[in-house]
């Protein structure tokens, strides 16, 4: 089983709704993040948190909006998404970000499932 | 420029046989390169990290090889059963940014 957990694992939304996605993990791990994926696509990365700081916005629209209340916790606050925005949002944690040691093994949750009406 | 890139980007085979994916990247400097597994719809799973004095390490049916001097990868399955049937993903981390680049997966399907 996966250490990080993600909820929910399915959200269906429509345009005007406010809605979130919460990721936690309790592996110590000090960087986490958020990938958007696409069907047959790789992950493609949102944002990046180390040490509980944005570190990289990969230039995301301000509809997504993340959070990071504590080192084992990572929200991620939709508002006004678009159709378009439907896919499977996936969290992962790693020892530290790449570049700065550890092993460098990211570990991914399940992923949230979003459809956007 | 930082890329990794896979191929075949499918792949199609019958239960029992095995099968070989590749992985080419040009990401510099190098420290080491994941393979993970992705089933439909969950979260990818590491498989095997091959470090830069790495040549060859073996998980079960899985069989990774490193050249670091090519800078090529690849991914041998013996004996596929049907519940390898998912994506693979290369993944090498960036040493002098902060995040980790992915190549965009080779699908393969085993079918009875």
């Amino acid at each position: 089983d996966t250490e990080v957990t993600q909820t929910p694992k399915h959200l269906v939304m429509g345009m005007t709704n406010k809605k979130s996605l919460k990721c936690e993990q309790h592996m110590g791990h000090r960087a986490m993040y958020w990938y958007k994926q696409k069907a047959k696509k790789p992950p493609e990365l949102m944002f990046v948190y180390s040490y509980e700081k944005l570190s990289i916005n990969e230039s995301v629209p301000s509809r997504f909006s993340p959070e990071c209340p504590n080192s084992s916790l990572l929200n991620l606050h939709l508002h006004a998404l678009q159709p378009e925005d439907s896919a499977l949002y996936l969290c992962a944690s790693s020892q530290q970000r790449a570049g700065t040691g550890g092993s460098g093994e990211l570990f991914f949750g399940e992923g949230s499932r979003l459809t956007v009406l | 420029k930082n890329q990794v890139e896979q191929s075949p980007q499918s792949l199609i085979i019958l239960e029992g046989k095995n099968c070989t994916l590749q992985c080419n990247y040009t990401v510099s400097p190098f420290s080491n390169l994941r393979w993970y597994k992705q089933d439909t719809g969950r979260g990818p799973v590491s498989l095997t990290i091959m470090t830069f004095s790495e040549n060859t390490k073996s998980n079960g049916r899985y069989t990774a090889t490193l050249d670091a001097d090519t800078k090529q990868s690849s991914l041998h399955i013996t004996a596929s059963q049907l519940s390898d049937s998912a994506s693979y993903i290369c993944v090498v981390p960036r040493l002098n940014g902060q995040n980790f680049v992915f190549g965009p997966g080779t699908r393969l399907s085993v079918l009875p």
